[in-house]
């Protein structure tokens, strides 16, 4: 079956660093995918993994390890507006679909 | 580019009434759409899976009775919860995977509808 695990919840100050991480019990998948959400939003595409390893994008940064199942999304020089949940979603094989993780919030403090 | 609306934003129903929600990919084609369903501080469950042109495909558990899905062309998508009932009150968002397709991410999100049953 398939299981993506995060944890709930971290406090974080202003200009903090927050690694937020994801296991998931599955193969077969083109990707693992970083998604945003605001209270009451939509989700927001942030990083995708196909490879193994470190993609950059400006901020945030995501990782990939497929032999160890497992990847994380890297927030830096936090900003009160970085304040949201964050999901990680593996990306199957055929037809795209998506399967979210559980979710992890995130609020910055100043 | 790709944006996706979902109409309407908002709505509240006497228990019993059926809801259409659309979903419409404004600047691309899409032949897959997906409908999500997220409670109050919970993760989005993948409800089912919209083909143009074909049936839907729905995700275990999910009633394809109670949430009927029509996606009958390359930009729209309907969702159709029939007879609601309180516990059907949720979060339901739509995405849309550009039929483009590529190397990395192709499927974009709509801005979600809030449903309330009373």
């Amino acid at each position: 079956g398939q299981s993506l695990e995060q944890p709930s919840e971290v406090t974080a100050v202003e200009g903090a660093i927050v690694q937020i991480n994801c296991t998931y019990q599955t193969s077969g998948f083109y990707g693992l995918s970083w998604y945003q959400q605001h209270d009451g939003g939509a989700p927001t595409f942030l990083s995708y993994n196909a490879l193994d390893g470190l993609e950059e994008t400006g901020r945030f940064s995501s990782f990939l390890s497929r032999s160890d199942s497992y990847g994380y999304l890297l927030l830096q020089e936090l900003q009160m507006k970085d304040s949201a949940s964050y999901f990680c979603a593996v990306k199957y094989y055929g037809n795209n679909r998506l399967a979210f993780g559980k979710g992890n919030q995130v609020v910055v403090i100043p | 580019g790709a944006v996706v609306s979902q109409h309407p934003s908002r709505v509240i129903c006497k228990s019993g009434t059926s809801v259409k929600i659309e979903c419409r990919s404004l600047d691309f084609q899409a032949t897959t759409m997906f409908w999500y369903r997220q409670f109050p501080k919970q993760s989005l469950m993948l409800m089912a899976t919209s083909n143009e042109g074909s049936k839907a495909t729905y995700e275990q558990g999910v009633e394809k009775d109670k949430f009927l899905i029509n996606h009958a062309s390359l930009t729209l998508s309907t969702l159709t919860v029939t007879s609601a009932h309180p516990e059907d009150s949720s979060f339901y968002i739509c995405s849309a995977r550009d039929r483009r397709g590529g190397w990395g991410e192709t499927q974009y999100f709509g801005p979600g509808t809030r449903l309330l049953v009373l």
